[in-house]
């Protein structure tokens, strides 16, 4: 089974911090997806990435950016954390980012802006 | 109005009831993924298709494509199943495209013993 791992379950971070998300999977998939969760807006796309050192801005990329170094890992940055990026946070990949083919999420990091 | 509604919001039931989530989308679509996420956050992928009817075990996923609609159906409902079951499509709907997903806002499942 194809395994998405997020560094961190929980984080709290103050506002102004650096804060960086790491995703990882092992199965060497092409795509790979960071999302936001919020109550009442479901699941929306921040950024993803089809190959190593490219990507693309989501639905609402702004205050995020992300870095794809190596085909395994997907990291989302914070460059200033602010209040409302208090969210969960959900990364995904699939292997070639077709229209059918099936999604895997990792297990989410709520993130605390304070 | 969202791209992709789910209906009903919150659902609560009996074990051994039988549940129907209802997820309908606006524009045409590739492929529709239910998805179904327990407390704690993981989502796990139940099922993918364009067409017709899928089974795994006591679920049973339906979609019709001329009425754009679909329908999660749980058979013998248990506590266990007690999470919340998000529908997502991909396809051209407006500015989103290929592989990138749109979600609707989820049904939260009660199942009590």
């Amino acid at each position: 089974d194809v395994k998405v791992t997020q560094s961190s379950r929980y984080l709290v971070k103050r506002t102004g911090e650096k804060v960086f998300l790491e995703c990882v999977q092992d199965m060497d998939h092409e795509n790979m997806f960071w999302y936001r969760q919020d109550p009442g807006l479901g699941l929306r796309l921040i950024y993803f990435s089809y190959d190593v050192k490219m990507k693309e801005k989501g639905d609402i990329p702004e205050g995020y950016s992300v870095s794809r170094e190596k085909k395994e890992r997907f990291s989302l940055i914070l460059e200033s954390a602010s209040t409302n990026q208090t969210s969960m946070y959900l990364c995904a990949s699939s292997l070639f980012g077709q229209a059918n083919e099936k999604l895997f999420f990792g297990s989410g990091t709520q993130l605390s802006v304070l | 109005k969202n791209e992709v509604e789910q209906s009903p919001q919150n659902l609560t039931a009996q074990e051994g009831e039988f549940i129907t989530i209802n997820c309908s989308y606006s524009v045409g679509i590739s492929a529709l993924h239910w998805l179904q996420q327990h407390p704690g956050g993981g989502i796990v992928s139940l099922f993918m298709l364009s067409s017709g009817k899928k089974k795994h075990g006591r679920l049973i996923a339906t979609i019709n494509i001329q009425e754009k609609h679909s329908s999660l159906h749980i058979t013998a409902s248990h506590p266990r199943d007690s999470a919340v079951y998000i529908c997502a499509v991909s396809g051209w709907l407006g500015e989103t495209s290929g592989s990138r997903l749109t979600f609707g806002e989820g049904t939260q499942l009660t199942v009590n013993p």
